[in-house]
């Protein structure tokens, strides 16, 4: 157990709809990470807060979105949905601050099909 | 633009036999890479790292190797057995990406009894 949690664990919804992927990360982790790995591929680096700001921007579709509460824990939305969106979401969290290397600490992911 | 590559999608090996798995990067700006482990229906798992400082890492079975010049590094697994069956992926960071990591395509293990 990575101490990272993600709900939910499988979604499965319909073209044009938007869901929301929920992340609480380890205790006492301020940055949070979102992955995507469509089927076969490596993990696409989406975003990454730091401590409820945005610090990353990777390769993340406008249709796409993500925040991080005071509480820590983040959010990603998805609007929009088109068949290529379904893929398996992954956060991440770690407690170095964002310019600091160092390991990061996944979910279990969340699988979003898209019919 | 594919930065972190692993060429190889699968490698199957014997129980008690060796497993190296490779991974070649472009980014010379890259100086920690990691490997980590994915069971199916989980999330990956920190493996093993090493900075670019160094060109070796060993942590029990499991060994990194570093070689800056060619931009590339393997995991040497010895003895290799079934519960490492899983899919590898090698990932790296440097001071342009700071704490996030970039991954490779990953490389499916599979060990036989």
């Amino acid at each position: 157990d990575s101490g990272v949690t993600q709900t939910p664990k499988h979604l499965i919804t319909a073209t044009g709809q938007r869901v929301t992927l929920r992340c609480s990360p380890r205790s006492g982790d301020l940055s949070v990470y979102w992955y995507q790995q469509s089927l076969d591929q490596g993990l696409q680096f989406l975003i990454q807060y730091y401590n409820g700001e945005e610090r990353a921007k990777g390769n993340i579709l406008e249709r796409f979105s993500a925040q991080q509460f005071p509480d820590l824990h983040s959010e990603l939305n998805l609007s929009s949905l088109e068949l290529g969106d379904s893929a398996l979401y992954f956060c991440a969290s770690s407690v170095g601050s964002p310019s600091s290397a160092g390991e990061l600490f996944f979910g279990e992911g969340s699988r979003l099909t898209v019919l | 633009d594919q930065q972190v590559k692993q060429n190889s999608p699968s490698l199957s090996v014997q129980e008690g036999r060796i497993s190296i798995l490779n991974c070649d990067y472009t980014n010379s700006m890259f100086d920690y890479f990691l490997w980590y482990k994915k069971y199916p229906a989980e999330g990956p798992t920190f493996l093993i790292s090493i900075s670019s400082i160094k060109d070796k890492n060993e942590d029990g079975r499991f060994t990194v190797f570093l070689n800056k010049s060619a931009k590339h590094l393997s995991l040497h697994i010895v003895p290799s057995q079934p519960g490492d069956s899983a899919v590898y992926f090698c990932a790296a960071s440097g001071e342009t990406s700071g704490s996030r990591l970039t991954f490779g395509e990953g490389t499916q293990l599979t060990v036989n009894p």
